[in-house]
């Protein structure tokens, strides 16, 4: 069986300083690990993944995320925030990339931007 | 198509009546996902097919819900006498090795 955690419902930053939103995972095998962002009324875009190669992981505007396995941790960072990375974040785990592997989320982190 | 296309973006309906919920997949993907949103919470799994068949379909909530896919393509989610309970967001996902891509679903309001 495969969960997730996402510490902090709600995170709050000033522009142009660090994020970072924590997940922890539990899984029985290797895990594929994804982060995903969600704006008002839109659907998930995907930030980053990990698929058992490099522990450090680059994604899109500028985040990024390294796996840990001795700490089952999966956190994304971004070095400066920005006004437009205010939306709701989500850690999701999966037994494998391929086509019959269902992902499991964490419930969400909202990120809020404030000047 | 480029992405995944869900219909409609928002349906209101009555209780107790039916509702169907559709998805058009990225071309060539085989593997079809529905997850639900509801408010504060996360995203909930619902089914999942492997072209035609649904391998996995522990995440429905009760015999009220059931899902179809055709010709490995379509897929319309159904829910029968709908309570207000029901009401959240409905994604529908598909995917190839490497990538889930997800559509920007249907929110559905029951009253």
């Amino acid at each position: 069986a495969q969960s997730v955690t996402q510490l902090g419902s709600h995170v709050s930053v000033s522009e142009g300083a660090l994020v970072l939103l924590r997940c922890n995972y539990s899984s029985s095998v290797p895990p594929y690990l994804f982060w995903y962002v969600q704006y008002p009324n839109q659907g998930l875009q995907l930030l980053l993944k990990y698929t058992s190669a490099a522990t450090l992981v680059k994604g899109i505007n500028g985040f990024e995320a390294e796996f840990k396995k001795s700490e089952t941790s999966f956190h994304l960072t971004k070095p400066s925030a920005h006004m437009s990375d205010a939306a709701e974040y989500f850690c999701a785990v999966s037994e494998g990339t391929g086509t019959a592997s269902k992902l499991t989320f964490g419930t969400g982190t909202r990120l809020q931007v404030t000047l | 198509g480029a992405g995944v296309s869900q219909s409609p973006s928002n349906k209101v309906t009555e209780k107790g009546k039916d509702v169907e919920l559709r998805c058009d997949p990225i071309s060539g993907h085989t593997a079809l996902y529905w997850y639900r949103q509801s408010l504060g919470q996360g995203l909930e799994f619902l089914i999942y097919f492997q072209g035609n068949s649904a391998p996995d379909k522990s995440g429905l909530p009760s015999d009220r819900f059931s899902a179809e896919r055709t010709g490995g393509s379509v897929s319309t989610l159904t829910i029968q006498r709908t309570q207000q309970e029901d009401s959240a967001v409905y994604l529908c996902a598909s995917s190839s090795w490497g990538g889930y891509t997800f559509g920007s679903g249907t929110r559905l309001t029951v009253v």
